[in-house]
């Protein structure tokens, strides 16, 4: 069974450009998330769906910040524009459902300049 | 709220010495618990989880960790490190009712060969 996948693996961009991650859940996996993972840190929640409703994005930056997941399957997260403190690694993770084990990407390391 | 502290943010074991990698969380609701592991340049894959249901759980390359309420406690260890072993650890804490995970700040863990 495929895993989780995640494009581009790196980005390397000027600040004030846009970027977009990619992600691909497992298949059958109703719930997906986003991460931002800062070095030396673990993951932090930016974003949840629940098929295809985002049910908490709390930690979403809304004002640069966007996501979809419009079928419910695959989701595009999106900066706009991106500042230097956006770098970090982008992961993506999903899961069957509610309290179910997250499944993770291998991320998108992404470096604004 | 709840929150996960990992002491030590780096551990160094001899190879073929014990691993201990020590976690707590808070949680006011009893919790799933995880450890997840990551090497370089890679998406973190779970080792093992706790859901209430037997304390002491075992997981993939000899791992296991036992589930101390009275501690508050879901500390990982291993009885003989391996090179293998070399990567970042997190632990992390779920709400049984919930899907967001908490991740502590990870513990990175070198084997000395």
């Amino acid at each position: 069974e495929a895993g989780v996948v995640q494009s581009p693996r790196y980005k390397i961009i000027e600040k004030k450009q846009p970027v977009a991650f990619w992600c691909n859940p497992i298949s059958g996996h109703n719930t997906l998330y986003w991460y931002r993972q800062n070095l030396g840190q673990g993951p932090e929640l930016l974003i949840r769906y629940e098929n295809e409703e985002a049910v908490d994005d709390s930690q979403l930056p809304k004002d640069r910040f966007s996501a979809e997941r419009l079928k419910g399957v695959d989701s595009t997260l999106k900066i706009q524009p991106a500042e230097l403190g956006d770098s970090a690694v982008y992961l993506c993770a999903s899961s069957p459902g509610l309290a179910e084990t997250q499944y993770f990407g291998p991320g998108t390391r992404l470096l604004v300049l | 709220a709840q929150s996960v502290t990992q002491l030590g943010s780096h551990v160094s074991v001899s190879e073929g010495a014990l691993v201990l990698l020590r976690c707590n969380y808070s949680s006011s609701v009893p919790p799933y618990l995880f450890w997840y592991v990551q090497y370089p340049n890679q998406g973190l894959q779970l080792l093992l989880k706790y859901t209430s249901a037997a304390t002491l759980v075992k997981g993939i390359n000899g791992f296991e960790a036992e589930f101390k309420k009275s501690e508050t406690s879901f500390h990982l260890t291993k009885p003989s490190a391996h090179m293998s072993d070399a990567a970042e650890y997190f632990c992390a804490v779920s709400e049984v009712a919930g899907n967001q995970f908490y991740f502590g700040t990870g513990t990175s863990l070198t084997v000395i060969p």
